[in-house]
């Protein structure tokens, strides 16, 4: 089955330990991304990829970073989190940019206090 | 940077009702993607278009690219079909996604 995972679903954790948040995708997609969504603020784009070892930001990307040393996998690394941290993360990925759609992984829910 | 607006942004509407949803956006872009997140919170993708019209079951897609505006259609609508749809600009750099604050739709049997 197509499908993007990504793990954990829900965490909760304290300022300053660092987490990653994993993401993998079966369907040898090149376009992979990070969005974080906030009660009014809606979706923003973290980090993108266009293909392995290829990575750039997006809208946010203060206090994230991303490595794409597959093709399947797209981590999502806190260094040190901080509470404005806590949100919805969604995973997503694509077989291009800008001529396909998206398949959006579960989503993570993170806490941080 | 581009602004991205959805209107209206709550929408009741009764069973069989045809719905539109509006999204407009300031610069130009390179595609429109309409997403929908159900309740539980997953999103799933519906239509990525650059030109024109999509159509995808009971969905339609429309886009002009000159004036800036897209709307997604639903006829014969479902309460199956209530949701939060969220259209998203890629740049003409076709670097990052910009979204629109979404649509909450609700359909009443």
């Amino acid at each position: 089955e197509a499908q993007v995972t990504q793990n954990p679903r829900y965490l909760i954790t304290v300022t300053g330990k660092k987490l990653t948040v994993t993401c993998s995708q079966n369907m040898n997609h090149e376009y992979m991304s990070w969005y974080r969504q906030d009660p009014g603020l809606g979706l923003r784009q973290i980090y993108y990829s266009m293909n392995v070892e290829v990575t750039d930001k997006g809208d946010v990307p203060e206090g994230y970073k991303v490595s794409r040393k597959e093709k399947r996998n797209f981590p999502l690394i806190l260094e040190s989190p901080s509470p404005n941290q806590t949100s919805l993360y969604f995973c997503a990925s694509s077989l291009s940019r800008s001529s396909y759609e998206q398949y959006f992984g579960p989503g993570t829910r993170l806490t941080v206090t | 940077k581009n602004e991205v607006e959805q209107s209206p942004q709550n929408l009741t509407a009764q069973e069989g009702e045809f719905i539109t949803i509006n999204c407009s956006y300031s610069v130009g872009i390179s595609a429109l993607h309409w997403l929908q997140q159900h309740p539980g919170g997953g999103i799933v993708s519906l239509f990525m278009l650059s030109s024109g019209k999509k159509k995808h079951g009971r969905l339609i897609a429309t886009i002009n690219i000159q004036e800036k505006h897209s709307s997604l259609h639903i006829t014969a609508s479902h309460p199956r079909d209530s949701a939060v749809y969220i259209c998203a600009a890629l740049d003409n750099y076709g670097q990052n996604f910009v979204f629109g604050p979404g649509t909450r739709l609700s359909v009443l049997p």
